[in-house]
């Protein structure tokens, strides 16, 4: 299995260019969420999913869409990207709730210029 | 004022020392978790819990539900434990901003 993947690994975008984040998990989970980590703030949630097709918002939502169309796979959107999304950004996913325990992704590396 | 604080933000530490990390918190939770987040940047769940112990190997997690308080501990230290270590609360997973653990060898 390969677990959770996230596509890209790395981004440059301009500011105003939109693109989306591809997160994937092979071992069935209900639950997926999308963070962003930057220095010195931890971890912040930006969306989450309880199950294909529910979405909803975390922490930070702004500036961000998500869409849940198939139960492997949670996609995070920039409309028009702004060099305050520079961050790291990683998916996660559990197996039935908030509570369990979250397989990680590598993390997408995202540069706004 | 953040809702999980960790302490200390930097531990540094000779090969062999028992570490103790420590995460206090001011909401009401159901569970807390305890990641690792490698040099490279990935990330692994070491622990959720929501009452008394747990130990995985040289790893153990305690928490005090009345004291609103944390703790992990690595004995017998090792320099492949030089990670960050994060603590998670809440439903929706308020994290604290992780201590940064470095065993020289």
């Amino acid at each position: 299995n390969a677990g959770v993947t996230q596509t890209p690994k790395f981004r440059v975008l301009k500011t105003g260019q939109s693109m989306t984040l591809l997160c994937a998990q092979d071992m069935n989970h209900e639950y997926m969420y999308w963070y962003r980590q930057d220095p010195g703030m931890g971890l912040r949630l930006i969306h989450y999913s309880v199950g294909e097709g529910t979405t909803a918002k975390g922490e930070v939502p702004d500036g961000y869409n998500v869409s849940r169309l198939k139960k492997q796979n949670f996609l995070l959107g920039l409309e028009s990207a702004a060099p305050s999304q520079t961050s790291v950004y990683f998916c996660a996913s559990s197996s039935r709730g908030l509570w369990e325990t979250q397989y990680f992704g590598p993390g997408t590396r995202l540069l706004v210029l | 004022k953040n809702e999980v604080e960790q302490s200390p933000q930097n531990l540094t530490a000779q090969e062999g020392e028992f570490i103790t990390i420590n995460c206090s918190y001011s909401v009401g939770i159901s569970a807390l978790h305890w990641l690792q987040q490698h040099p490279g940047g990935g990330i692994v769940s070491l622990f959720m819990l929501s009452s008394g112990k747990k130990k995985h190997g040289r790893l153990i997690a305690t928490i005090n539900i009345q004291e609103k308080h944390s703790s992990l501990h690595i004995t017998a230290s090792h320099p492949r434990d030089s990670a960050v270590y994060i603590c998670a609360v809440n439903e929706k997973l308020t994290f604290g901003t992780g201590t940064r653990l470095t065993i020289i060898p």
